[in-house]
């Protein structure tokens, strides 16, 4: 049940696209379509902003988009704002029925 | 409106117990899986278990296995999580979260400290 590996950091300026990956193994990532993605800003609660791999839950922008290849999935973002400056996390389904977070990774908007 | 609120949250010492509960309104209870998820200050997201609807499975990470036992009233729209055990890298913002396509919905979180 070892954690995802994210970057620990990634920055990009306003209207770039930014990509965050977030690499398991054949046990998680790999293995099953059930990676999200949330954002979470300074002392507030987790958003899920990407669900089962490519998929946005309603009222998400569709400037987020979610992929997988192999282990690694990734969250990219385009025509980056302000208000995307926050922590990002992934989380997959895994083979012992459990869920496992990825370590986190910052995002700043230069 | 989805609501989803935890309590019983505070300071215990090394080796005691508390339980944490979450209670949920504006959807149907029983009809979705939940989990609690954890945060360390200053540290990244951390699933710790989920159940099942009607509460007969169970799941958890490996480091609470043993000492955290996940519960659910669904005639209370009610989810507990009974910790023993505690130490103090337990310390951390524990959320409870409906299971839909991931986490969907997150309460505000309870604050545990661990410490003498």
């Amino acid at each position: 049940q070892s954690a995802l590996t994210q970057p620990a950091s990634v920055s990009g300026s306003p209207g770039q696209s930014i990509t965050i990956s977030c690499t398991g193994t054949s046990s998680d990532v790999g293995g099953y379509n059930y990676v999200s993605w949330y954002q979470q800003h300074p002392g507030k609660v987790p958003k899920l902003m990407i669900y089962d791999v490519s998929n946005r839950p309603s009222g998400v922008s569709n400037r987020f988009s979610g992929s997988k290849s192999g282990n690694t999935a990734s969250l990219t973002i385009s025509g980056l704002q302000a208000e995307d400056e926050a922590d990002y996390y992934c989380s997959s389904y895994t083979s012992s029925s459990t869920w496992v977070f990825g370590g986190g990774t910052r995002l700043t908007v230069l | 409106e989805v609501q989803l609120v935890e309590s019983g949250g505070g300071l215990v010492q090394p080796g005691g117990s508390l339980r944490l509960s979450c209670v949920v309104s504006g959807f149907t209870f029983s009809n979705y899986w939940m989990s609690w998820v954890r945060q360390a200050p200053g540290k990244g997201l951390e699933w710790l278990a989920n159940i099942k609807q009607d509460g007969s499975e169970k799941y958890y990470v490996d480091s609470v296995k043993g000492r955290f036992t996940i519960s659910r009233d669904n005639a209370k729209n009610s989810m507990y999580l009974q910790m023993n055990s505690l130490r103090a890298e337990d310390t951390a913002v524990y959320y409870c979260a409906r299971d839909y396509g991931g986490n969907d919905y997150w309460g505000q979180g309870t604050r545990v400290t661990v410490s003498s």
